[in-house]
Parts: structure tokens; sequence; C-alpha cells
């Protein structure tokens, strides 16, 4: 299984864009990048998913190097709403097996 | 709204109660999960079921008994539990636990997660 890097913690204030890099250096060729969303007391929520190089829904943008060693979410213009804790995950050929790490808790303040 | 919806919301028993969590899925899926998610640590995968066939138990102590009699449904039956077990229990499903194959074809089947229980073992 890839193990997953991430900051444990970052502040941003609303209005701003807000980049979460995850390391994974251990991806393996057949690995998909999954990042989901978690608020206090509530199931996680699926935001993106790629594979390779850039990935755009109407949430979030994902960005993944040549290399795939990494990712970095980008949320434009976050909100007080967005205060929660992000996780970065590579998922696992074969039977699904998703592996959460410790996530990023980002605070967004006014 | 995910799709997902678990019972009860919280939960507060004994070390030698006997207790069931449920979990329901209104979206059509073929498999389900149990997640453990406990204070300040990341959230552990504990059981996986596909097709209603257990494919993964991942090295769950026998008090905790998963059932999961249709594809709609999973259960969590516990007895006699540990305080150490009290944590956010959370159920998730997604269309098959199986991946999509090759990377070109698509990405993984994704994950809905339900509200969780809330268990405390006194």
């Amino acid at each position: 299984l890839a193990k997953t890097t991430q900051p444990i913690s970052m502040d941003s204030y609303e209005g701003q864009e807000v980049n979460i890099t995850c390391s994974h250096n251990n991806i393996a060729t057949n690995d998909y990048i999954t990042w989901y969303q978690q608020f206090p007391s509530q199931g996680p929520r699926f935001i993106i998913q790629g594979y390779k190089t850039k990935v755009t829904n109407e949430v979030a943008s994902l960005f993944i190097p040549a290399d795939r060693k990494s990712s970095t979410l980008s949320l434009p213009r976050v909100s007080l709403s967005d205060t929660a804790v992000y996780y970065c995950l590579v998922g696992e050929t074969g039977f699904q097996k998703l592996v959460f790490g410790t996530g990023t808790r980002l605070l967004v303040s006014p | 709204e995910t799709g997902v919806t678990q019972t009860p919301r919280h939960l507060v028993m004994g070390m030698t109660n006997k207790k069931s969590l449920k979990c329901e899925q209104h979206l059509g899926h073929n498999a389900m999960y149990w997640y453990k998610q406990s204070a300040k640590k990341p959230l552990e995968l504990m059981f996986v079921y596909n097709f209603k066939e257990q494919t993964e138990n991942n090295s769950v102590p026998s008090r905790f008994s998963p059932e999961c009699p249709n594809s709609s449904h999973l259960f969590l039956h516990l007895h006699t539990l540990q305080p150490e077990d009290s944590a956010l229990y959370l159920c998730a499903s997604s269309p098959s636990a199986r991946t999509l194959g090759r990377p070109e074809w698509g990405g993984l089947y994704t994950q809905y997660f339900g509200p969780g229980t809330r268990l405390t073992v006194l």
C-alpha cells in the first residue's frame, strides 16, 4: 500500500486559494489518487479523484505531476464552510481498500 | 444526504451489553464497508463486503461481528466491548469493491459514507 504524507494543519482566510500537497512516493502504476473531506462527527465526503495531470470539478482541482509521487488539491476561494479535515488517499488495485492517513486540518478564518 | 443512513446515531452501552449498528444504502451499490474512527486517529477499515460476501476482515476482534443479509443492509453486532472501543463507526458503500481495472478506463469507485454512529462504552 502506498503511504501518504500531508501537512497536519493549514490556516487560510476567506476568499483565498488553498493548496494542500500530498506525498506518495511509493504509488503503484495502477493506483489512483483520491481526496476526501470530513466535517466533525460526519463521514468523509468524496471531493476529487485523478490518475495523472490535472482534474477539475465544480469543487476543486487536482494537480498530479508526471512522476505521480505527489499531488496537490487546490480549493479556489475558500469560505468558512470549507473548514474541515482533508484526506489524500492512494487506492489499491484489485479489491478497493482505502487507507486513510491523519489528514490535513484546514481552518478558514474570516 | 449521501444515500447512506446509519442507526442509531448515538449509542451508550455497558461492557456486558449486546447491541447492533445498522447501515442502509439507497444507492443500488454492491459493496459495503465498516470503518472505525477513534479520537485523534485515522479512519481504520474494519470489514468489506462485496456482493454480500465478506472480502476483508482487517484483524478486527471477534467482539465485533458483521452481517450483510443483502447488498443494501449492513449490520455490526457488538458484544462484550471494551472502553477503548468507543469511537465513531462509519459505514460506506460503493458500486463495487473492485476497481475498474485499467487506469484509462476510469478511477476507483467512490465510497459514499453515512453520518456514523457515535459509540460510547462505559
